[in-house]
């Protein structure tokens, strides 16, 4: 089982709605958790940071983490075109000191006007 | 202004020559990462730095060389071991507060010709 996966996608939905996008890791430990956008040709941003139990609302973004079924997923509401990009789902599976970050490959979203 | 620097942004190498990559900040951060990322997939990490004069590998590894002689610079060297180089290379930090995370430069395009 990869560490981390996310639905390959890609993700198409129309401008206005909501885009739901997955991830689910293997390693139980894991601490913290994190959604990055790319755009095509640029580095990782970060939208989102999650560490407990729930639901986290950042504007038009949500991220949810469910630690006993290891899933963790990023909701955008009111989608733009603006959103259309690669979505990474990020974990942190080591604590103390020994901090890095497993990526899962991304989930292309597309935006329709 | 505070951030990463990579360099070159565009690097092309003859097969069986070495390669460095550069990368700087003036974020005063610790640790500092390089993951490679090839298309249409997610990121994988190749070295990771938590203090100067001390790196450790990470999945990716071989064929790859880095040093930690200052804290601001962590340079990748793509060796002429590493049979598929051609990738989009990103450098990262992190500044070790609980709750945050690694922060990315902008990328070096390395294409193998």
């Amino acid at each position: 089982q990869k560490e981390v996966e996310q639905n390959s996608g890609p993700l198409s939905v129309p401008e206005g709605a909501i885009a739901s996008l997955n991830c689910t890791y293997s390693d139980r430990v894991s601490q913290s958790f994190f959604w990055y956008r790319q755009y095509s040709g640029k580095s990782p941003e970060l939208i989102m940071s999650i560490y407990s139990n729930g639901d986290k609302e950042d504007g038009r973004f949500t991220a949810q983490l469910n630690k006993a079924s290891q899933y963790v997923s990023l909701l955008i509401r009111d989608s733009q075109p603006s959103d259309s990009a690669t979505y990474l789902c990020a974990v942190n599976r080591s604590g103390g000191s020994n901090y890095k970050l497993t990526f899962g490959k991304g989930t292309l979203l597309t935006v329709n006007p | 202004d505070g951030g990463i620097t990579q360099s070159p942004k565009y690097l092309f190498r003859k097969e069986g020559q070495n390669v460095t990559l550069s990368c700087e900040q003036n974020l005063n951060h610790d640790a500092m990462y390089w993951y490679r990322q090839d298309p249409g997939q997610g990121l994988r990490l190749i070295y990771y730095s938590q203090i100067v004069n001390d790196f450790q590998k990470g999945d990716i590894a071989e064929g790859y060389s880095v040093s930690r002689e200052k804290k601001e610079s962590f340079p990748l060297t793509v060796t002429s071991a590493q049979k598929n180089p051609t990738a989009f290379y990103l450098c990262a930090s992190f500044d070790g507060t609980p709750g945050n995370t690694i922060y990315f430069g902008e990328g070096s395009w390395l294409t193998v010709v």
